[in-house]
């Protein structure tokens, strides 16, 4: 079976742009998550949502930042506009209620860099 | 709240060495434990994982227990090689929190020298 997908896997963009990172989540699996990992704060929840909808963005460090899940395989975290203290590691995660431990699948993230 | 502790290194040890990584935790519930590994320029990778007390999780020669009377999941490798040289995040999941995402410690970055 295929991982959780992200893309662009690198990207590098001016201050001021907007950014949107894309994740595909395992099939069938009910929980997607965002984090950011940045060397400072290690790694953080921003967001994640069950069933498609948005549980919990206590994790979302301001209004620039915004995700959505239009359907249960596709999600987006955009940033607009992106700041340079915005570069950071981006992770999307999935989980499928029920299996052993509750178990997060990661992606291989998205290496942003704001300039 | 829950919270993870970890020991931060770097750690560096020689090939071949004996290894520990100190993990301790605090949860309100019942939590299951990982290990996650990420590899340079690389995602997290679940590495192994114990969901209840006395269990012991393993996979490609590392273990830990998951000891609640401590409330810690240590993780060992009786030799270490250079390829498992990565940084190595204890984390938690809390059944009784329900839906919430892994808590994780800050990583603790292990480098092997041959």
């Amino acid at each position: 079976d295929a991982g959780v997908i992200q893309s662009p896997r690198h990207e590098v963009t001016e201050m001021g742009q907007e950014v949107t990172l894309r994740c595909k989540p395992i099939s069938g699996h009910d929980y997607l998550f965002w984090y950011r990992q940045t060397m400072m704060r290690g790694l953080e929840l921003l967001i994640y949502f069950n069933n498609n909808v948005p549980i919990d963005d206590s994790g979302m460090p301001e209004d620039r930042f915004s995700a959505k899940m239009p359907n249960a395989s596709f999600s987006t975290l955009k940033i607009q506009p992106s700041e340079p203290r915005d570069s950071a590691v981006y992770f999307c995660a999935s989980r499928l209620t029920g299996n052993s431990g509750n178990t997060i699948y990661f992606g291989e993230g998205s290496w942003l860099t704001v300039v | 709240g829950n919270s993870v502790t970890q020991m931060e290194g770097p750690v560096t040890l020689s090939e071949e060495a004996f290894l520990t990584i100190n993990c301790t935790y605090t949860a309100t519930g019942y939590p299951s434990l990982f290990w996650y590994v990420q590899y340079p320029g690389e995602g997290l990778q679940l590495l192994l994982k114990a969901t209840k007390a006395d269990d012991k999780g393993s996979n490609k020669g590392f273990e830990a227990t998951y000891r609640k009377e401590t409330t810690s999941f240590h993780l060992e490798k009786g030799s270490v090689q250079v390829s498992d040289s990565a940084v190595y995040f204890c984390a938690l999941s809390d059944s009784g929190g329900g839906a919430d995402g892994l808590t994780f410690g800050k990583g603790t970055h292990l480098i092997i020298q041959p």
